[in-house]
């Protein structure tokens, strides 16, 4: 079947716009988490979701980033007034079951952000 | 709290030589472990897993065992291919901390002919 899809690809912004990512989850997968990875760094957290909520913000830099998820399926990551700092891979993964303990996470291809 | 920490990068080895990535953890309760890899221009892919003490994943001929003594989870592969060129994540989830997966930093891994 499908896997998780992201949307856009690639996301080239001036510095102090908005953007907003999108991530498709695979059907079914009740958890879905959002990821940063900046060039030579590992994966960053930023927030997972249990169906429409999101029990664990902590990752998330500043308040200028939000998510949300609707219908227990789509999720938008938005990125308001961005920064140069701000550029970065953007991965969306997600997983059937909530126990971590034999939930395999299934990633996207990333949103690629460059903020000029 | 949790954290993974594993070996830097870059590696670069001959084909056929032997791998090892090292990987060692911090958890607050009893976690999963996973390998990821994410392959040039690709998306991260599970390589593997272990859900216990003791149990040992293997996928492509790559094996790592979960070993709560050592608190570790080295990745190894008898003979690297080329194909096998690729950025390796060590993972682990901790059902106490819900569903939150801590990831390390990566290792590049570069196989020459």
């Amino acid at each position: 079947g499908a896997g998780v899809s992201q949307s856009p690809s690639n996301k080239v912004t001036e510095k102090g716009k908005d953007v907003e990512l999108r991530c498709d989850p695979i059907s079914g997968h009740t958890a879905l988490y959002w990821y940063r990875q900046s060039l030579g760094q590992g994966l960053e957290f930023l927030i997972y979701f249990q169906g429409n909520s999101a029990p664990d913000k902590s990752g998330l830099p500043s308040d200028r980033f939000s998510a949300e998820r609707t219908g227990g399926s789509v999720s938008t990551l938005t990125i308001q007034r961005t920064q140069q700092e701000d550029s970065a891979v953007y991965l969306c993964a997600s997983s059937y079951d909530l126990a971590g303990s034999y939930g395999e996470q299934y990633f996207g291809p990333g949103t690629r952000l460059t903020v000029t | 709290g949790n954290s993974v920490t594993q070996m830097e990068g870059p590696v670069t080895l001959s084909e056929e030589a032997f791998l090892t990535i090292n990987c060692t953890y911090t958890a607050t309760g009893y976690p999963s472990l996973f390998w990821y890899v994410q392959y040039p221009g690709e998306g991260l892919q599970l390589l593997l897993k272990a859900t216990k003490a003791d149990d040992k994943g293997s996928n492509k001929g790559f094996e790592a065992t979960y070993r709560k003594e050592t608190t570790s989870f080295h990745l190894g592969k008898g003979s690297v291919q080329v194909s096998d060129s690729a950025v390796y994540f060590c993972a682990l989830s901790d059902a106490n901390t819900g569903n939150q997966f801590y990831f390390g930093t990566g290792t590049s891994l570069t196989v020459i002919p």
